[in-house]
């Protein structure tokens, strides 16, 4: 079993409609929670971290962490087309590390 | 500023060949890290710089992979010789310190060995 589970996509959305991408893991003790957005033929860009359970807007987007269940989700308002690309999830179990444990990314398509 | 920045973009090459992997991380950044993707798989951490030193290369997958941190400036990462399953793609990063989400991803290099 993976310790990071990331349903691949890829997921079409019209434009303006609200994205919702999930990752689950089986680490208990993941603490810190990680969106990355990755274009095509690009690295992978931090969106925004959560530490620990609870929910973290920036703008169009949120994170949210249910520890309870093992689910991490990050929610797209108003989705724009430039917002196509892959989002991957990453854990880590502390602050100061730099080997996250990543999802396999969903690839998302938001039509015009 | 410039940001992280690998060569090749591409590089098929066969089984057995050799191919080094050059990563340029954003100047200031004592920090670079390798990471990989095999297809269908998810980016995994290969190894960890600090200026010239190696702290961590506990993701390296064996002996046939070499990183080199020459001045604390550039890297690169030879694989040698090269197998099938080396395929995927390179993803290097920098950072000035450890910080949650501090790495700066570069493009990334895609090998392919046939």
């Amino acid at each position: 079993q993976k310790e990071v589970e990331q349903d691949p996509g890829p997921l079409s959305v019209p434009e303006g409609a609200i994205v919702s991408l999930n990752c689950t893991y089986s680490n208990s003790a993941f603490q810190y929670f990680m969106w990355y957005r990755q274009y095509s033929r690009k690295g992978p860009e931090l969106l925004m971290y959560t530490y620990s359970s609870g929910n973290k807007e920036d703008g169009r987007f949120t994170a949210q962490v249910d520890k309870s269940s093992k689910y991490i989700s990050l929610f797209i308002r108003d989705s724009q087309p430039s917002d196509s690309a892959t989002y991957l999830c990453a854990m880590s179990l502390t602050s100061g590390t730099y080997k996250y444990i990543f999802g396999t990314g969903t690839r998302l398509k938001v039509l015009a | 500023e410039a940001g992280v920045t690998q060569f090749p973009s591409h590089s098929v090459i066969e089984k057995g060949q050799t191919v080094t992997l050059r990563c340029d991380p954003i100047s200031g950044h004592d920090n670079l890290y390798w990471y990989r993707r095999v297809m269908g798989k998810e980016i995994k951490f290969l190894l960890h710089f600090v200026k010239e030193s190696k702290q961590d290369e506990s993701g390296m997958p064996n002996n046939r992979f070499l990183a080199e941190r020459t001045g604390g400036t550039y890297s690169t990462l030879k694989v040698q010789p090269a197998e099938l399953e080396d395929s995927g793609v390179y993803f290097c990063a920098s950072s000035q310190d450890m910080g949650l989400g501090t790495q700066y991803f570069g493009p990334g290099t895609r090998l392919l060995v046939l």
